[in-house]
């Protein structure tokens, strides 16, 4: 039972243009969500979060959306740029903190 | 940022044989620490959350005799795959958080683990 998808197994864009990836899940009790990006053979790195309160975070070229409702949210990423590159994870946690990913994303922005 | 460094990055050892792993929070004092695992092209797994001076918590279907974890400071967490066998290949994955619920997790660089 997958409480969090990312249906879109790759995603590529024009560099300077905008990346959308997507993430739903099916879980209400839910309260924070994440997105990290990874390269081959390392860790996650953390880039971005938002509490169930909010439905917009921002940080500089990255701006997290979160639709309760529809239970979606999205990483919007502009302008994109090559070094981008990689595989993008959503998770999210219940109040125990623990995370659940999706499958990710990989994305691939060309010059 | 803060910063969590794992130990070993690689491991290739016979089929029988034991593995520490060990996952450090260098920056900050993590009052929990995960352990996931992560399969070629699919998602990170949890495997088990451990706190700070008590037992794990293991996901269902985690075989606690397994995989040992021991998490004896708020900086040192450790994981032991014991007699492993050629299906417990795995790249490996530590985290930790500070502090309360909503903080992000910190990841280690992982460690790909081939039993031969």
């Amino acid at each position: 039972d997958q409480q969090v998808k990312q249906n879109s197994p790759s995603l590529s864009v024009q560099e300077g243009r905008i990346s959308i990836l997507n993430c739903d899940y099916t879980n209400s009790m839910f309260d924070y969500f994440l997105w990290y990006k990874k390269y081959p053979a390392e860790g996650p790195t953390f880039l971005i979060s938002i509490s169930s309160i909010k439905d917009k975070n921002e940080d500089g070229r990255f701006t997290v959306f979160l639709n309760k409702s529809a239970k979606h949210l999205s990483l919007h990423i502009v302008p994109s740029q090559p070094g981008d590159s990689a595989v993008y994870f959503c998770a999210a946690s219940d109040q125990g903190g623990k995370l659940i990913f999706g499958q990710g994303t990989e994305l691939s922005v060309k010059p | 940022g803060a910063v969590v460094s794992q130990h070993p990055s690689r491991v290739i050892c016979k089929s029988g044989t034991s593995v520490k792993i060990e996952c450090r929070s260098l920056d900050f004092q993590a009052t929990t620490m995960f352990w996931y695992r992560q399969f070629p092209k699919q998602s990170l797994m949890l495997m088990a959350t451990s706190n700070e001076g008590s037992k794990a918590t293991y996901e269902q279907g985690v075989e606690k005799d397994k995989f040992l974890i021991n998490h004896a400071s708020l900086t040192l967490s450790t994981l032991t795959v014991t007699s492993a066998h050629p299906e417990d290949s795995s790249f490996y994955i530590c985290s930790a958080k500070a502090g309360s619920s909503n903080q992000p997790q910190h990841f280690g660089d992982g460690t790909r683990l081939s039993i031969l």
